[in-house]
């Protein structure tokens, strides 16, 4: 158990719909990241949070969207969902900046029909 | 952009005995890190080892070790006295502190060891 905690576990959905993904980063840990693994395309990282503000983008398509909380909590938004974007979405978390040893959530599968 | 080559699709090995599992990278950075990490059936995500750049002493735990190979831009992964429990997906990746350690890890495509009893 890393102490990443993701809900749901798993989701599906309808194209077009739009769906919200949670992540908790371990205690103390203060950036998040999201990740997306599919068989097209692999593991790709997407985006970053770190204490509440948007640290880096990556291959994140406009369709998805992502925020974290004063909590420390983190959502990822995917709206005008496709078929393509059916995968696993991971959330990780490490303590900060500069320290890169990033624990993985147990991912969130979405499955668009 | 960072890239990380995964050569070896699959990989099986007998049980006991010592695999090694190869990944090549590319950067323009001269400091930053490489992991690799270990994706059972389960798909949970595993961080088997890690690696500075700047260390010359290679890394290892317990039963896994790299050799890192800085100027060929190498980093493979050595899992001496094979067990059951290694049968996984393996995954290079690196990172690149530049900007405070802002960017996200980038991953290879994996290579799937097989364990044969």
């Amino acid at each position: 158990d890393s102490g990443v905690t993701q809900t749901p576990k798993h989701l599906i959905t309808a194209t077009g719909q739009r769906v919200t993904l949670r992540c908790s980063p371990r205690s103390g840990d203060l950036s998040v990241y999201w990740y997306q693994q599919s068989l097209d395309q692999g593991l790709q990282f997407l985006i970053q949070y770190y204490n509440g503000e948007e640290r880096a983008k990556g291959n994140i398509l406009e369709r998805f969207s992502a925020q974290q909380f004063p909590d420390l909590h983190s959502e990822l938004n995917l709206s005008s969902l496709e078929l393509g974007d059916s995968a696993l979405y991971f959330c990780a978390s490490s303590a900060g900046t500069g320290i890169h040893e990033q624990f993985f959530g147990p991912g969130t599968r979405l499955t668009v029909l | 952009a960072q890239t990380v080559t995964q050569s070896q699709p699959e990989m099986s090995v007998q049980e006991a005995e010592t695999v090694t599992l190869s990944c090549t990278y590319d950067t323009s950075e001269s400091d930053y890190y490489l992991f690799w990490y270990k994706q059972p059936p389960s798909r949970q995500m595993i961080l088997v080892i890690r690696q500075e750049a700047y260390k010359q002493q290679n890394a290892t735990e317990n039963r896994f070790s790299v050799n890192f190979q800085k100027a060929a831009k190498s980093f493979s992964l050595k899992i001496s006295d094979s067990q059951l429990g290694d049968a996984a997906m393996y995954f290079c990746a690196h990172a690149d502190p530049s900007g405070g350690g802002a960017d996200g890890l980038t991953f290879g495509k994996g290579t799937h060891l097989i364990i044969q009893p």
